[in-house]
């Protein structure tokens, strides 16, 4: 049982340049979240899914989109990078929503930094 | 802008002391309550959750609610080593979706 993976575990990327950072669950888990988290911080809500073909936004979605086709996937695209990406990326899962007792099953985390 | 802020840390306890971690809330209608645990360039994992005023007990951890004072805190009993984290407090308001705060980092000396 994975989990939560997460793909890459690092990535560089210059300023401009686009990339999609993967997320899977093999829970069967209606309830996705990308989180990101910079240094000495908590965690901000970039966007999340209460199942496939259901997106929203979160607290800080600029510069980023997502796509939920399947339940286990919630890929996160970053279309051009800005040095202000630069962050710890955490895709998370849960069985209910928010504020229900589902926790939260996040993933490794991807660290992106963008020079 | 609803706000999570924690007591900005760092706190370090001598192992087998009482380590106890704040945290206050600005949304009054905030209704779920949780603490996760963050190891160092790990990710987070939930420790406890609380719903209703008062304490609950899970092992060595209690988690205390005061919805009046708008106030959570996480107390751990004999301190180990290995309860050196970064602890984040995260409150589900109006909007239900969970705000995180910014983490109190705890170190454990043997």
């Amino acid at each position: 049982n994975a989990g939560v993976t997460q793909t890459p575990k690092f990535r560089i990327l210059k300023i401009g340049q686009s990339m999609t950072l993967q997320c899977a669950q093999d829970m069967n888990h209606n309830y996705m979240y990308w989180y990101r988290q910079d240094p000495g911080m908590g965690l901000k809500l970039i966007y999340y899914s209460v199942g496939a073909g259901i997106t929203d936004k979160g607290e800080v979605p600029n510069g980023y989109n997502v796509s939920r086709s399947t339940t286990e996937d919630f890929p996160l695209r970053l279309e051009l990078a800005a040095p202000s990406q630069t962050s710890v990326y955490f895709c998370a899962s849960s069985y209910r929503g928010q504020g229900n007792n589902s926790p939260l099953h996040f993933g490794n985390g991807t660290r992106l930094t963008v020079t | 802008q609803k706000e999570v802020e924690q007591n900005s840390g760092p706190l370090s306890v001598p192992e087998g002391a009482i380590a106890s971690l704040n945290c206050t809330y600005s949304d009054r209608v905030s209704q779920s309550f949780f603490w996760y645990r963050q190891y160092s360039g790990k990710s987070p994992e939930l420790i406890m959750s609380i719903y209703s005023n008062g304490d609950k007990e899970d092992g060595r951890f209690t988690a205390q609610l005061n919805k009046a004072s708008q106030y959570v805190s996480l107390l751990i009993r004999d301190s180990q080593p290995s309860d050196s984290a970064t602890y984040l407090c995260a409150v589900t308001g109006s909007a239900r979706q969970l705000t995180f705060g910014s983490g109190t980092q705890l170190t454990v000396l043997p």
